[in-house]
């Protein structure tokens, strides 16, 4: 069974601070994604990673895909509030061609 | 271009009843996709329809159920409702996923809480 572990659960920080968000596995996949989701609402997806450390950065936060393509992390550079939510890694490759996603990160970014 | 809309957003029922969620996708996407979210497990994957057709399934028991119309409207049915059952039912839709590795981005709903007491 492919599981993605994420770490840290919670996060709490202050504006402005830097912070990194992993996501884990023992299994290979071939692209992973991360979302955010805030409350009452769907996750949004943010970026889509394929090859093998692979870095994309979409304004403050920089994703990194690992070079066996088995984990991959987020960081977050001077944090503001409104990057507060749950962010969650998926993997492409589940054993029914679905998504497998993690069970997020919850980050909490105070004024 | 309207977004995917789920309803109802909430829902209260009683253990042992039945239930059916409604999902409508971004027009011209094909793919549906349901997953239930908990505190607990996270988001998990229940099923994967495309053209009418359910292409892939999670571990989920029987009393899971859905399907897609013409249209690509799709709804889920859960039967005999447990207290376990109690979650977020997050409809997602894509242009599809056959035949790539690397998967269209899902457009999620805002979801519907149903609260089985």
């Amino acid at each position: 069974t492919q599981l993605l572990e994420q770490s840290p659960q919670f996060l709490s920080i202050q504006e402005g601070e830097n912070l990194t968000v992993y996501c884990n596995s023992s299994s290979v996949f071939s692209s992973l994604q991360w979302y955010r989701q805030e409350p009452g609402e769907g996750p949004v997806l943010l970026v889509t990673v394929v090859t093998g450390g692979e870095v994309k950065k979409l304004k403050r936060l920089t994703f990194q895909f690992g070079d066996a393509r088995k984990d991959s992390s987020l960081h977050i550079t001077a944090a503001q509030p409104g990057d507060t939510g749950l962010y969650l890694c998926a993997g492409a490759g589940g054993s029914q061609g679905n998504l497998i996603f993690g069970k997020g990160t919850k980050l909490s970014v105070k004024p | 271009k309207a977004g995917v809309t789920q309803t109802p957003r909430y829902l209260i029922k009683t253990r042992g009843q039945q239930v059916t969620l409604s999902c409508s996708p971004i027009s011209g996407h094909r793919s549906v996709s349901w997953y239930q979210q908990t505190p607990g497990q996270g988001l998990q994957f229940l099923f994967e329809y495309f053209s009418e057709t359910q292409r892939n399934k999670g571990n989920f028991p029987g009393r899971f159920s859905g399907r897609q119309f013409s249209n690509s409207r799709s709804e889920m049915n859960v039967s005999t409702l447990e207290l376990g059952d109690s979650a977020l039912y997050l409809c997602a839709s894509s242009w599809g996923t056959s035949g790539r590795t690397i998967p269209y981005e899902q457009y999620f709903g805002p979801g519907t809480r149903l609260t089985v007491t």
